[in-house]
Order: structure tokens, then sequence, then C-alpha cells
């Protein structure tokens, strides 16, 4: 069974920084693209960030270029997310989801709630 | 990027039909089969429901179907029942290499 379990999120003040992990079991993690996604609350899905699978290859939304660091460990089946610089507006619950087919998120964490406030 | 247009919310009596717009541009669902759609409770993490336009999961109901027609996507849920109450989301691939997937605005479905 695909299991994707997020942790790392908490309250951090303007201008800090958090580290978000996401363990996958379940599937060989180094054989797909994973990306993260987040959701401010009450609103909509908004994709973040993507890595291939070997590492080599990220992509970001232009609101975290330059500020989230997207990686991965294939050794540890582990996703990550470094958020540097953080604003009011990254709140959100961040879930980490797997690409398997025709660029569809065919699984989903159960995600963690990011609160960046002072 | 702009968010693909979804109806804020939609209603349906046990039973009955309904059916979710998703409208976007030439540039995502106009240009690619590769519009998906998820149902989300609340509290809980979003869940795939229809792939490439019209495919279901393993273990997705029948009673959810999707179409496309240009730059606009359709998600209809036949035979409405509680639990498909429920905010849905589309998505659709787009391209590019700094934004490849632009979700919808959301649908909240309400089961009168």
């Amino acid at each position: 069974e695909v299991q994707l379990v997020e942790s790392g999120g908490g309250l951090v003040q303007p201008g800090g920084s958090l580290r978000l992990s996401c363990a996958a079991s379940g599937f060989t993690f180094s054989s797909y693209w994973m990306h993260w996604v987040r959701q401010a609350p009450g609103k909509g899905l908004v994709w973040v960030s993507r890595i291939n699978s070997d590492g080599s290859s990220t992509s970001y939304a232009d609101s975290v270029k330059g500020r989230f660091t997207i990686s991965r460990d294939n050794a540890k089946n582990t996703l990550y997310l470094q958020m540097n610089s953080l604003r009011a507006e990254d709140t959100a619950v961040y879930y980490c989801a797997m690409v398997t087919r025709s660029e569809s998120f065919d699984y989903w964490g159960q995600g963690t709630l990011v609160t960046v406030s002072s | 990027q702009s968010a693909l247009t979804q109806p804020a919310s939609v209603s349906g009596s046990p039973g009955q039909s309904i059916t979710i717009s998703c409208t976007g541009t030439s540039s995502d669902v106009g240009s690619y089969n590769l519009v998906s759609w998820y149902q989300q409770h609340p509290g809980k993490a979003p869940k795939l429901m229809i792939y490439e336009v019209s495919k279901r999961p393993s273990g997705v109901s029948n009673r959810f179907s999707g179409s496309k027609s240009g730059n606009t996507a359709s998600l209809t849920i036949s035979g409405l029942q509680a639990e498909d109450e429920a905010d849905y989301y589309c998505c659709s691939y787009a391209g590019s290499s700094t934004f490849p997937y632009v979700f919808g605005t959301g649908t909240k479905v309400t089961v009168l």
C-alpha cells in the first residue's frame, strides 16, 4: 500500500525557515517524480514544486522560486521541502503527492500545516 | 498562471445527476487531454477521481464520469449520494516547466 506521510509543519515567524519531510513507503520511491501542493486555509489547491526521480531536475511555482528548495533522498525514501524567507501568504497545508500516470496526482499524503505569523 | 474556473457551489438531491464545469484556456485544458478531478472531504487529503479527462482509477465508482470540449472540462456525478458531498477540484497539465499544473478554484457539492 502506498503511503506518504508529511512532517515538519508548525508555527514560524515571517522571514523564518522550515523544512518539511515526506516519508514514502509501499512503492519504489526512486522511480517516481514527486510534488508538493499546498492549500491555504479555506482556499484551493496550488502546485508548488516537483522533482524528478533521481533529483537532478526541479521546478517551482513563481510564488516560491528562490525561497523554497525541493530535494529527495532515495536511500531514505524521503522527499523534502526547505522553505526560507517565509511569508504570511505561505500559510497553508502542504501535501506531498505522487504522479504515476498521465500527469495526475494519484497519491497524496495527509498534509502538514505551516503557519507563518508573528 | 490563473486558476481554472469552477462554479463555487453545485447542489442536488439524492439520486439526481450534477455536472461541474472547469474552464481553462487554450494553453492548458484546450491543449492537453490531461485533465484530472479530485474529491476532498473536510480535513482530508484530495482523492483522485478522474484522470486523462474521462478515465476512472480502480475503486472509483462509475457514477463519476468526465468529459471535455474545447477549453472546458466537466465532471458529472450520477445517482448523487450523501457521501458525494465534498469539494471537487479539477486540474490540468499546462506544459510549462515553471508551472506545469494548474488547479481549478474548487466546487462545493451539497447533497440536499
